[in-house]
């Protein structure tokens, strides 16, 4: 079954306005979860690494400003769109480890018109 | 700077013969390879991985090589089906494999009936 979940699947919003997205391991605990983007066609890409307790560790060329990661709980990390514009339309999927395995959750399509 | 490639964006495969997807990168830092199968609109889900120690590992009909020297990696599936049909990305990380991954671009695979 799964073991990370996202909420929502799917939201569109207009553009200025933001967006929460949700990532939760699911009966583990994950110090540490990771959030990936991915346009049509292309790769999955990390965004940042979300880190209980502390401050998000964002990838070069990601905005930590536009992209607010709280990771406020041993369960749940928090990726925030402010301000979405339509060049932020995208997939974005989060990740957690348990045990030795990093697993992905089934994805959030954010659609900004 | 695409550190990891997968240069065949897309396979076809008749039922029941081989399917051998490739993969190579170009910083020698990764110790950890992993492969995964994604659907449309979902998240990915694991597959096999390696460590960089070995250069063979196998699980059922999934098999993975990896070419230090060449810095090539591949994924073997034998006997391919038709339900195998998905984008398989392959993915690296520096840190074992709890790190955060680097993906490739992905190769859609059909498995023809």
């Amino acid at each position: 079954g799964a073991v990370v979940s996202q909420h929502p699947s799917w939201v569109i919003c207009k553009s200025g306005t933001s967006v929460k997205i949700e990532c939760r391991s699911l009966d583990f605990q994950a110090t540490t979860m990771f959030w990936y983007r991915q346009f049509p066609k292309q790769s999955l890409m990390l965004m940042a690494t979300s880190n209980e307790g502390s401050k998000a560790t964002y990838e070069q060329g990601v905005e930590k400003d536009k992209f607010l990661i709280n990771h406020a709980s041993l369960t749940l990390s928090t990726l925030t769109v402010t301000s979405a514009h339509p060049e932020d339309s995208s997939f974005y999927i989060c990740s957690a480890n348990r045990a030795d395995t990093q697993y992905f959750g089934p994805g959030t399509r954010l659609t900004v018109l | 700077d695409q550190q990891v490639k997968q240069n065949s964006p897309s396979l076809s495969v008749q039922e029941g013969r081989i399917s051998i997807l490739n993969c190579d990168y170009t910083n020698s830092m990764f110790d950890y390879f992993l492969w995964y199968k994604k659907y449309p609109a979902e998240g990915p889900t694991f597959l096999i991985s390696i460590s960089s120690i070995k250069d063979k590992n196998e699980d059922g009909r999934f098999t993975v090589f990896l070419n230090k020297s060449a810095k090539h990696l591949s994924l073997h599936i034998v006997p391919s089906q038709p339900g195998d049909s998905a984008v398989y990305f392959c993915a690296a990380s520096g840190s074992g494999n709890t790190g955060k991954l680097i993906f490739g671009q992905g190769t859609t695979l059909q498995v023809k009936p």
